[in-house]
Formats: C-alpha cells, sequence, structure tokens
C-alpha cells in the first residue's frame, strides 16, 4: 500500500542551526502539506503547497520556514534557524484531490537544544 | 470535556463493549470531516470521513454520526478491541480548493480495557 515516508525519524539540533526535513509524498498526490504536533497536544496546520507553490500557510509558517518541491518526488521543509519551541513533530501529508483524505507520514521528532 | 496542556480527556472502555468518541467542531462553513487515530509515535492514520451532505456514515466496526445543527461530530466503535487504544483526532476541511487545510480538535485518548 503507497505511504508518505519521511526522513529522519528523529532530529536533534543546537538552537540556531538549520535543519531540512524531508517527505515523499504519495507519488500521484497533488497536494502536500506540513504540519507540526508538539508533544501531547493536537495537530497545527504549517503549510499546503498545490501545483509548485504554497497555497495557504499559518501564522507559525514565519520567515524562518519555507518549502520545497524540488524534484517531483521530495517535499521539504527547511527551518532556517531553530528555536528551542520548533521542537515538536513534523508530520508531512499529501492527498490526491480537493476533497478526499490526507494521508499523513509517521513524522520526524525534531529537537532543538 | 476540555483538555488543557499536556491532558487529554480519556475514555476508558471494557474490551467487547463499543466506544462513543464525540468531537464538537467549530466552522459551519465546514463541508467535510475525518477522524483519525493516533498510535504512540506515529503519525495519524485515516479512520473514515464523511462529507456536510451526509448525517451517517458506516465503515468497518465504525460509524460517524455529524449534526451540522450543533456542529457536533461523533465517532462510534463497535466491539471495542486492545487495538483500538489511542489518540483520536476529529478534524475539518476548512476552506476551498488548493487554499483547503485540515484544523484538528484536540484528541481524546481512547484506552481499553482487556
Amino acid at each position: 500500500e503507497p505511504e508518505v515516508t519521511q526522513t529522519p525519524s528523529h532530529q536533534v539540533t543546537q538552537m540556531g542551526q538549520e535543519v531540512i526535513l524531508r517527505c515523499v509524498p504519495i507519488s500521484n498526490h497533488l497536494y502536500f502539506y506540513w504540519y507540526r504536533q508538539i508533544l501531547g497536544q493536537k495537530v497545527e496546520f504549517l503549510v499546503s503547497f498545490y501545483n509548485n507553490e504554497i497555497s495557504e500557510k499559518s501564522e507559525i509558517f514565519d520567515d524562518q520556514f519555507s518549502v520545497e518541491r524540488p524534484d517531483g518526488s521530495n517535499f521539504t521543509l527547511k527551518i532556517r534557524s531553530t528555536k528551542l519551541e520548533d521542537s515538536a513533530m513534523y508530520f508531512c501529508a499529501s492527498k490526491r484531490g480537493m476533497n478526499t483524505e490526507a494521508f499523513f507520514g509517521q513524522g520526524t521528532r525534531l529537537t532543538v537544544v | 470535556g476540555e483538555s488543557v496542556g499536556l491532558h487529554l480527556p480519556t475514555l476508558s472502555v471494557q474490551e467487547g463493549d463499543n466506544s462513543i468518541i464525540n468531537c464538537a467542531y467549530s466552522n459551519s462553513a465546514s463541508d467535510y470531516f475525518i477522524w483519525y487515530k493516533q498510535e504512540s509515535g506515529k503519525g495519524p492514520q485515516f479512520i473514515i470521513d464523511i462529507r456536510s451532505n451526509m448525517d451517517k456514515r458506516q465503515g468497518q466496526r465504525v460509524t460517524v454520526l455529524l449534526n451540522k445543527t450543533v456542529k457536533h461530530l461523533s465517532l462510534q466503535i463497535a466491539a471495542t478491541q486492545p487495538g483500538d487504544s489511542a489518540v483520536y483526532f476529529c478534524a475539518e476541511n476548512v476552506g476551498t480548493g488548493a487554499n483547503s487545510k485540515l484544523t484538528f480538535g484536540k484528541g481524546i485518548t481512547l484506552s481499553v480495557r482487556p
């Protein structure tokens, strides 16, 4: 069964460093998302991406964040200068059509120290 | 009830009993709703969805009920099994087209007693 895959599963980084979280969405999907989940809290929307551009972003997704789909297969989230409060699980999701279910990856646990 | 900080509401049920998990959503314009299950250390896993033109949808052992009048969504799990133990989130699809996104509820922990 096709699935969304994310790497790495766990990333530890020092405050101020740049991190890139990687995702491979399901191959025939057209809509891509990043969400995050701070420990014990609900899943929060960060950004959506369609047709090679950002279609929607939340207040969390400030200038420190960027997304790319560099090669038609990978979908990356970059945090330029990490802060302690960026520590969370980051989930990539994709869906085939507008009103279809979104499939989530297993997540990357980002720990900023 | 509402959860604060790290403490999610917990529903404890006996194995074999039916479970009902409730959710209140906020946006009356939302047209699509999904229930997700999240096991420890994993991503949300799709369980069942329902569109706003329906009030009930059944899957295998699960039923979702939608009451648009009071903006309430519920998930019923029949004959609950230990493998059903997880955190359950309802999500509403907000926005249209490429601008749509999922807004998640706070989550409820389902604990199944053997």
